[in-house]
């Protein structure tokens, strides 16, 4: 089946750029999204990108896809600590509309 | 306006108890949906309800039973739960199941089956 991976804990000073990243294995994946998680919360969307594209900017947040190695990746610039959460990154799969998401990413942003 | 509504934020029951969680959402979207997290996991798919009609289930349960009385109300029924079932329920909608539309998430209603 499907599979999505992510690596679990990442730690960044704030101010420093914050770099998520996720690999898939569904290379049908059309849509693939981020989601934001704060603690006791639900999934806040902050982005997605299509996959005939190779980069997205929005604000703070740049998303880049490599489609043949099957990797996104999240970047966040000038992290501050609002933005301690957990991303999910989760590509878009089947004749439906379902979202494989990863294991979550925990970002700590400390002083 | 993306919102989408959920009640109660915590529930707790015991496990002869019956319940219902509620989801709410008036952005016009045709396709809703209930994901289960567990602590420290991420969302698991439950039931895709499409136009009113379930079009998912994910193997879930004969205890837990959804509904959707109309296009805007998503709801979710317990019966006989085990704690086990203990968990997140979020509600999400999209515009359409069938086309590539993006979910909005609902804050989750906390269950703790005692």
């Amino acid at each position: 089946g499907e599979d999505v991976e992510q690596s679990l804990f990442l730690s960044v000073r704030e101010g420093d750029s914050s770099v998520i990243n996720c690999t898939y294995t569904d290379s049908s994946s059309t849509y693939l999204y981020w989601y934001k998680q704060e603690p006791g919360a639900g999934l806040q969307l902050l982005t997605y990108i299509f996959s005939n594209m190779d980069m997205k900017q929005d604000q703070r947040l740049t998303v880049l896809l490599n489609k043949k190695d099957k990797h996104l990746s999240l970047r966040i610039a000038d992290t501050q600590t609002g933005d301690s959460a957990i991303y999910f990154c989760a590509p878009r799969s089947g004749g439906y509309n379902k979202l494989i998401f990863g294991a979550g990413t925990r970002l700590a942003v400390h002083p | 306006d993306t919102e989408v509504t959920q009640t109660p934020k915590h529930l707790v029951m015991g496990m002869t108890n019956k319940k219902s969680l509620k989801c709410e959402q008036h952005m016009g979207h045709r396709a809703m949906y209930w994901y289960k997290q567990k602590a420290k996991k991420p969302p698991e798919l439950m039931f895709v309800y499409s136009y009113e009609k379930l079009s998912i289930n994910e193997s879930v349960p004969s205890r837990f039973s959804p509904e959707c009385p109309n296009s805007s109300l998503l709801n979710l029924h317990l019966h006989a739960l085990q704690p086990e079932d203990s968990a997140l329920y979020l509600c999400a909608s999209s515009q359409d199941a069938t086309i590539q539309e993006t979910q909005y998430f609902g804050p989750g209603t906390r269950l703790l089956v005692l």
